[in-house]
């Protein structure tokens, strides 16, 4: 009973280098989220996707993609890694409206 | 616009007493409301949330939380605090039909022994 996987757990990169950030789910969620959690600023939202094939932005997209071409995965790519992407982040789904959030463990990226 | 303020960044309580977490919202209706809690290195947990019906509401591990309207405000309450309860704790609301929920900034909690 996996629920939501994130991997990596840690991740060190230096600046300029791309990479992926996985998240898997295994509840047939059709919604799933991307968050950075950074001290005094709580969760905000970087990208979403309300099922395969439909991604959005949210409030903070500059640097990320996204891409959603299962129900189960949805990652996020950073392009060129910068500082200031050094963060916790979360990847969170749910059954849609009305309904609280699964959140997976979290991917702790520096940024050097 | 739409928005979920914690007022209070930390707070500190000692072991077996009581707590309560403060949560106001601005939405334009009652939203579903949420608390979650986040301990170290950990994602986020449901704690209990409100929909409609009775405005108290009881969650997991002791943990309780009351809707008033008239304030705008989701508090959540414990009678008696243990070590094991230092975490960070965020509310959030889901306004109607949405699908993504509005985070506070999160309390963090701190146990003194």
């Amino acid at each position: 009973n996996a629920g939501v996987t994130q991997t990596p757990k840690f991740q060190v990169l230096k600046t300029g280098q791309s990479m992926t950030l996985q998240c898997a789910q295994d509840m047939n969620h059709e919604y799933m989220s991307w968050y950075r959690q950074d001290p005094g600023m709580g969760l905000r939202l970087i990208h979403y996707s309300v099922g395969a094939g439909i991604t959005d932005q949210g409030e903070v997209p500059n640097g990320y993609n996204v891409s959603r071409s299962t129900t189960e995965d949805f990652p996020l790519r950073l392009l060129s890694a910068a500082p200031s992407q050094t963060s916790v982040y979360f990847c969170a789904t749910s059954t849609g409206s009305y309904t609280e959030a699964f959140f997976g463990q979290g991917t702790r990226l520096t940024v050097v | 616009a739409q928005s979920v303020t914690q007022p209070d960044i930390h707070i500190t309580v000692s072991e077996g007493a009581s707590l309560e977490l403060r949560c106001n919202y601005s939405y334009g209706a009652t939203p579903y409301l949420f608390w979650y809690v986040q301990s170290p290195g950990q994602g986020l947990q449901l704690l209990l949330k409100y929909f409609s019906g009775d405005t108290l509401v009881q969650g997991i591990k002791g943990f309780e939380a009351e809707f008033k309207r008239s304030q705008s405000s989701f508090n959540l309450r414990k009678p008696s605090v243990h070590w094991s309860d230092a975490a960070e704790y965020f509310c959030a609301m889901l306004p109607g039909g949405s699908y993504i929920p509005t985070f506070g900034r999160g309390t963090s909690l701190i146990v003194h022994p």
